[in-house]
């Protein structure tokens, strides 16, 4: 059973342009929600992060919506680069479980 | 500051044989959690330790095992070793003093490809 989902596999945008990532959750004991990025033979890196009282969180080029009653999240880049061309993972916590989606590979082409 | 190393970087063994993995935390960070990423699952929490003492647990069989030593680095252990168990193996450092995982920012190392034959 997929609590967190990232339903689209892989999203091409072109530079300039806004990439929207999605998430959907199923557990509401989640409170606390992430994005990480992921460049190959690398750990994933932290970008940002929104707690369940929030509906926005923005930091330089991205910017992360919640949704509660949706059960969802997006995580907005604005403006894209090439250097974004990474898996992007959302990720979601209840305090003792942190529990990951499945990725969505982003490829940004000049 | 220095990144959180992992060692080794890649492992083959057989079936049946046991492995240990090691993870070695950014200097002050007393957290560290480790992670399984394979194609099929994604990446799965496994457990996270916190001054030496499990703290949370995630939902896998005991045949894989963590400990965390005094100076914060951390080892992971996986007896019995299953096709299945061939994956990414990651650890993440953070300061763990928020409390709720996930909650501190968390730094990934690079991982341990294992692969199991």
């Amino acid at each position: 059973d997929q609590q967190v989902k990232q339903n689209s596999p892989s999203l091409s945008v072109q530079e300039g342009r806004i990439s929207i990532l999605n998430c959907d959750y199923t557990n509401s004991m989640f409170d606390y929600f992430l994005w990480y990025k992921k460049y190959p033979a690398e750990g994933p890196t932290f970008l940002i992060s929104i707690s369940s009282i929030k509906d926005k969180n923005e930091d330089g080029r991205f910017t992360v919506f919640l949704n509660k009653s949706a059960k969802h999240l997006s995580l907005h880049i604005v403006p894209s680069q090439p250097g974004d061309s990474a898996v992007y993972f959302c990720a979601a916590t209840g305090y003792s479980t942190l529990t990951f989606g499945k990725g969505t590979m982003l490829l940004v082409s000049p | 500051k220095a990144g959180v190393t992992q060692t080794p970087r890649y492992l083959i063994k057989t079936r049946g044989q046991q492995v240990t993995l090691s993870c070695s935390p950014i200097s002050g960070h007393r957290s560290v959690s480790w992670y399984q990423q394979t194609p099929g699952q994604g990446l799965q929490f496994l457990f996270e330790y916190f001054s030496e003492t499990q703290r949370n647990k995630g939902n896998f069989p005991g045949r894989f095992s963590g400990r965390q030593f005094s100076n914060s680095r951390s080892e992971m252990n996986v007896s019995t070793l299953e096709l299945g168990d061939s994956a990414l193996y990651l650890c993440a450092s953070s300061s763990g003093l928020a409390g709720g995982l996930g909650t501190d920012t968390q730094y990934f190392g690079p991982g341990t490809r294992l692969t199991v034959l």
